[in-house]
């Protein structure tokens, strides 16, 4: 099994409706990530979490709102997609060491009509 | 904007030969990292260099890390042909908080 599941992997929906990606990991990291991959623009911070209390906002933010329901659980969802945030995202997590590895889920692709 | 560039953006080589790619950044780093993607799937880490390190090995690759130019370059030996696939460098910046940056990537095809 995936140290790193994201559900659902692929999802098509219309302007204006609200989507929760899920991220669960059975790594035991405190940290998780969400990023957005965009063709020549690499992958973009959108929130991390250190702990289950502490959310912060990245580099993209706009837009998304995060949930950290568990140590092992950590949601992104659009409010109401606009077909600007087509993308494929990504979860991620790593130990609690500054700089350490992360590892990541195999992404969802989400496309806004 | 992005802190690292990879370049060159794309590379295509004939199976068993090298392929290097180089990351470029802008700001003090706490360490490095390089990462592969298939396609359709997640990043996965391969290496790590500190940086007050200069070079490092791990099996076909070999990372070096030139701070005072802010770059590093990823050497692939003898490729294979199921080395195809984009390499991204990540910074860990220094900072009050944590901050991965990550580069825009090289895409690498290696013909059999």
């Amino acid at each position: 099994d995936a140290d790193v599941t994201q559900t659902p992997r692929n999802r098509i929906t219309k302007t204006g409706k609200r989507i929760m990606l899920e991220c669960s990991q059975t790594k035991g990291h405190d940290r998780m990530y969400w990023y957005r991959q965009d063709p020549g623009l690499g992958l973009r911070l959108i929130y991390y979490s250190f702990d289950v209390k502490d959310i912060n906002k990245g580099e993209i933010s706009d837009g998304y709102s995060v949930s950290r329901q568990a140590q092992a659980k950590f949601s992104l969802s659009l409010e109401s997609a606009i077909p600007n945030q087509t993308a494929l995202y990504f979860c991620a997590t790593s130990g609690t060491t500054t700089g350490q590895p992360q590892h990541f889920g195999d992404g969802t692709r989400l496309s806004i009509l | 904007s992005q802190q690292g560039e990879e370049d060159p953006q794309a590379l295509s080589i004939q199976e068993g030969e090298n392929a290097t790619m180089n990351c470029s950044y802008k700001t003090s780093i706490n360490n490095l990292q390089w990462y592969r993607q298939n396609s359709g799937r997640g990043l996965v880490h391969l290496i790590l260099i500190r940086s007050n390190e200069r070079e490092k090995h791990s099996g076909r690759l070999r990372v070096t890390l030139d701070t005072s130019k802010k770059s590093s370059s990823l050497l692939i030996t003898a490729s294979r042909a199921a080395d195809t696939a984009s390499y991204f460098c990540a910074t860990a910046v220094i900072s009050g908080t944590y901050k991965y940056i990550f580069g825009t990537g090289t895409r690498l095809k290696v013909l059999a």
